[in-house]
């Protein structure tokens, strides 16, 4: 059973960048993609972007492109999600999830624990 | 700005039936995309609840349904229990936008 456990909080200034860390087991990291959702306080949830990594291939939702950058090190079967210059409306709960694609669409299942970005 | 609208919120008493909608368009559900239902507790992780319209995960009771037509879905939850109490989603792909969309959100209250 996959399971997808991510860094812990931070607190980061404006204009700085942050990394986030989805560490996953139980499975085959190169069978399956990774995708990162944010939700902001209160807020629903918003695809950010996705990596597949046996092919070292990215998607990225365009409110966030230029500033996104998703990575996976297929060594430790962890993806990362960096996001650069940070304002006060990135503080959200940032989420990893496997990301499972057919002809039918996309599919998130299961989600890290998360892990919240404070930009202050 | 969701791409799938949802109601904010819901309501019903212990043991009656409730549903959800979701609406799309024509470059998401309409297209013919799957549509998926998550459920979120406060201060957790959505967890996967329906998948691909109307099929439930192991370990999800029978209580929870899902359905699509058109350019619309819909959850609905039988015999509401107080662990329902919760924030649920509808996800699907949308083509236009080559990625994921979400609903915003509905809050279910179990009075």
């Amino acid at each position: 059973q996959v399971q997808l456990v991510q860094s812990g909080a931070e607190v980061k200034k404006p204009g700085s960048s942050v990394t986030v860390s989805c560490r996953t087991s139980g499975g085959t990291f190169d069978s399956y993609s990774i995708s990162w959702v944010r939700q902001a306080p209160g807020q629903g949830l918003e695809w950010m972007g996705r990596i597949i990594p046996l092919l070292d291939m990215t998607d990225y939702a365009q409110s966030f492109q230029g500033r996104v950058t998703i990575t996976a090190d297929k060594s430790t079967s962890t993806a990362y999600m960096e996001l650069s210059s940070l304002r006060s409306e990135d503080t959200a709960v940032y989420y990893c999830a496997r990301l499972s694609s057919t002809t039918s669409g996309w599919r998130f299942d299961p989600w890290g624990q998360g892990t919240l970005v404070t930009v202050s | 700005q969701s791409m799938l609208t949802q109601p904010p919120s819901v309501s019903g008493a212990p043991g009656q039936r409730v549903t959800i909608s979701c609406t799309g368009s024509s470059s998401n559900i309409g297209a013919g995309y799957d549509v998926h239902w998550y459920h979120q507790l406060p201060g957790t992780a959505p967890k996967l609840l329906i998948y691909a319209n109307s099929n439930r995960p192991s370990g999800v009771p029978d209580r929870f349904s899902g359905s699509k037509s058109g350019t619309s879905a819909s959850l609905a939850i039988t015999g509401l229990q107080a662990e329902d109490e919760a924030d649920y989603y509808c996800q699907s792909y949308d083509r236009s936008l080559s990625g994921s969309v979400f609903g915003g959100g509905t809050k279910l209250t179990v009075l």
